[in-house]
């Protein structure tokens, strides 16, 4: 698809269930981008991958939360234990730059984001 | 990392242009402007960025203020699809990619 791709779109865990969000990027895009999107919230940033290595961890709310991209490509969100607070919009994004590349490169695009509740 | 500060919520007419202001009086000499907006159930989506000069696109323009400590986002042409979160956020390429988004403008248009 030409666009980034999250399923599934809705979840809904009881609380103490793990689940696995999953994120397809855009082709070719090296990073990519967690967030956590309360209600009226803006996105809070929890993690960042260039290719498969994650260069920034410290958005994650919890050790409950563990993110990867082992082939540097599909990413997982996966959150053990869930609690009622972890309930919220998950979004990610990715972008086609890196660290040293091009401004212009560096546009971010987020996929439609996986609404998490937790009951 | 350096903060903005936007109003809550904005209110234009439909088909009159407008300007929504974002204040960041700690950017630093490296850190872009970045403007993105968030429809109803959708991620948030790409608007404008500049670093000193002023920048159009088709989208919208962005006018930075000479001390960079404000900017505005200009539409010429608001349309009831212009309804959005706009969030002004500062982005700095020297140590990091990561967008540290605040609340946002909330913006109604009226018909």
């Amino acid at each position: 698809g030409a666009g980034v791709s999250q399923s599934p779109r809705y979840k809904v865990a009881k609380r103490g269930q793990d689940v696995a969000l999953r994120c397809d990027p855009i082709s070719g895009h090296v990073s990519l981008f967690w967030y956590q999107q309360a209600l009226g919230q803006g996105p809070e940033f929890l993690t960042y991958f260039q290719n498969e290595a994650q260069l920034d961890k410290s958005g994650l709310p919890s050790d409950r939360f563990f993110a990867e991209r082992p082939e540097g490509s599909v990413s997982t969100l996966k959150i053990q234990r869930t609690q009622q607070e972890d309930s919220a919009v998950y979004l990610c994004a990715s972008s086609l730059g890196s660290l040293t590349g091009s401004v212009r490169n560096t546009e971010a695009f987020f996929g439609q984001g996986t609404r998490l509740t937790v009951v | 990392d350096a903060k903005t500060t936007q109003p809550n919520s904005m209110e234009s007419n439909e088909e009159e242009p407008v300007h929504l202001p974002c204040n960041h009086s700690t950017i630093s000499g490296t850190d872009y402007i970045h403007w993105y907006r968030q429809l109803p159930s959708q991620g948030p989506e790409y608007v404008i960025h500049g670093l000193t000069s002023n920048v159009n696109n088709r989208m919208a323009s962005l006018a930075i203020a000479e001390d960079r400590k404000s900017s505005t986002l200009i539409l010429h042409r608001a349309t009831l699809r212009d309804a959005a979160v706009y969030y002004c956020i500062l982005r700095d390429r020297g140590t990091g990619n990561q967008f540290y988004f605040g609340t946002g403008t909330s913006l109604t248009v009226i018909p």
